[in-house]
């Protein structure tokens, strides 16, 4: 299985600013995805980070709100902009292992006050 | 449509077995997995089965899947309060890149 870290792992932002939050991977993989936790909830796709083109991303999720990078195959970073409350979210990167399974991030829990 | 359906608590007392089931509706699904979440954790993914199977084993974990009624469960035998979790019933579909669709969750109680 592959070892996915994120950084930073937590953090506490004022409305309006953005931050940006780094996936690695520990080894080269063809397919990242990006996916949301809100409070309580299941896990949403934001978007699939490919690997030197734009990233594709799911209905109600845009390319200003939500810029995604993908310099080379182990990593990714995902900014969230302009950020509100409801931005508010856990944030967990996966990767496709090419065996068919993904493997999940440890996350980045984002507070917006 | 791509949906997932999962009962959204499970209580059991510690040794007994658990199973915590899982409909869908998108009859080209090609993995069907279960993830376990931890509070304050990530997701890690327990066991997944291939679209063609009925049944995969593993130590405590036992899958089945109904592919007539669309139905996947997992039972954990022996259940441990460690296995106090919330556990996420989710589809890949290849042909939408292998996106995974997640059910809402089934929050497992263990009490000792």
């Amino acid at each position: 299985s592959a070892v996915i870290s994120q950084k930073p792992s937590r953090d506490i932002c004022q409305r309006g600013t953005s931050l940006t939050i780094q996936c690695q991977v520990d080894s080269q993989v063809t397919m990242m995805f990006w996916y949301r936790q809100q409070p309580g909830q299941s896990l949403t796709l934001i978007a699939t980070a490919n690997q030197g083109s734009e990233a594709t991303y799911e209905s109600g999720f845009v390319i200003d709100k939500f810029p995604i990078s993908r310099p080379n195959l182990t990593f990714s970073t995902l900014t969230v902009s302009n950020m509100s409350p409801e931005d508010s979210s856990i944030y967990l990167c996966s990767v496709d292992s090419g065996t068919d399974t993904q493997y999940f991030g440890p996350g980045t829990r984002l507070t917006v006050l | 449509g791509e949906d997932v359906e999962q009962s959204l608590f499970l209580s059991v007392r510690e040794g007994d077995s658990s199973v915590i089931n899982c409909t869908y509706t998108d009859s080209s699904s090609t993995y069907l997995y279960w993830y376990k979440q931890e509070p304050g954790a990530g997701l890690q993914l327990l066991t997944y089965i291939f679209s063609n199977m009925d049944m995969k084993q593993d130590q405590r974990l036992t899958v089945l899947l109904n592919k007539k009624d669309k139905h996947l469960s997992l039972r954990i035998a022996d259940t441990q309060t460690g296995d106090s979790a919330i556990y996420f019933c989710a589809e890949s579909i290849r042909e939408y890149g292998n996106k995974l669709v997640f059910g809402a969750g089934t929050i497992l109680r263990v009490k000792s």
